[in-house]
């Protein structure tokens, strides 16, 4: 298996446009989690799913950040419009059992 | 409610000494609990687990981590650093809570080897 696949793995943006971010997680993994990292706040659990449905979604910043998981196999997290804060990589992990694998992440530039 | 606890944001240690990096969890259960490394903008790679069977786990890179329940501690140890190691280290807690999966991730600690 190559693993949880992100992408792309650069995003440069300008304020106020879309930005779609991919994420293919391993098959079979029947749990998908969306993190944001940042110096400032470190590793923020954004969203998770389960078996392709939204558990918990407490950590989605604002109503500009969204996720879908229409499949097993692919999920997308959506900002809409982005701002420079948002600037951030992210990251998206697959788990099976209780074990967590990690694709290589998004860097996002917003300017 | 679980939650996992990095005691040093940073830590310094020469090349050739031993390297302790704290992690104390909180949970009502057993949980599964790993350390995860970062190597500057990288992703993240697991380093070793712990999912109740032994409980002093040996990961890679010649890192191990003893599981204490009654200080509920999983602290990272290895005998020697080595210039390859700094990088920044993450304590995770994994456990089914409601009926699922919940991982939550302590705040790191970034390990500087001085040469």
């Amino acid at each position: 298996d190559a693993g949880v696949i992100q992408s792309p793995r650069h995003e440069v943006t300008e304020m106020g446009q879309e930005v779609t971010l991919r994420c293919k997680p391993i098959s079979g993994h029947d749990y998908l989690f969306w993190y944001r990292q940042t110096m400032m706040r470190g590793l923020e659990l954004l969203i998770y799913f389960n078996n392709n449905v939204p558990i918990d979604d407490s950590g989605m910043p604002e109503d500009r950040f969204s996720a879908k998981m229409p499949n097993a196999s692919f999920s997308t997290l959506k900002i809409q419009p982005s701002e420079p804060r948002d600037s951030a990589v992210y990251f998206c992990a697959s788990i099976v059992g209780t074990e967590a694998f990690f694709g290589q992440g998004t860097r996002l530039t917003v300017v | 409610a679980q939650s996992v606890t990095q005691l040093d944001s940073h830590v310094s240690v020469s090349e050739g000494t031993p390297v302790l990096l704290r992690c104390n969890y909180s949970s009502s259960y057993s949980p599964s609990l790993f350390w995860y490394v970062q190597h500057p903008n990288k992703g993240l790679q697991l380093l070793l687990k712990y999912t109740s069977a032994a409980t002093l786990v040996k990961g890679i890179n010649g890192f191990e981590a003893e599981f204490k329940k009654s200080e509920t501690s999983f602290h990272l140890t290895k005998p020697s650093a080595h210039m390859s190691d700094a990088a920044e280290y993450f304590c995770v807690v994994s456990l089914n809570s409601g009926g699922y999966q919940k991982v939550t991730f302590g705040t790191g600690t970034k390990l500087q080897v001085i040469p």
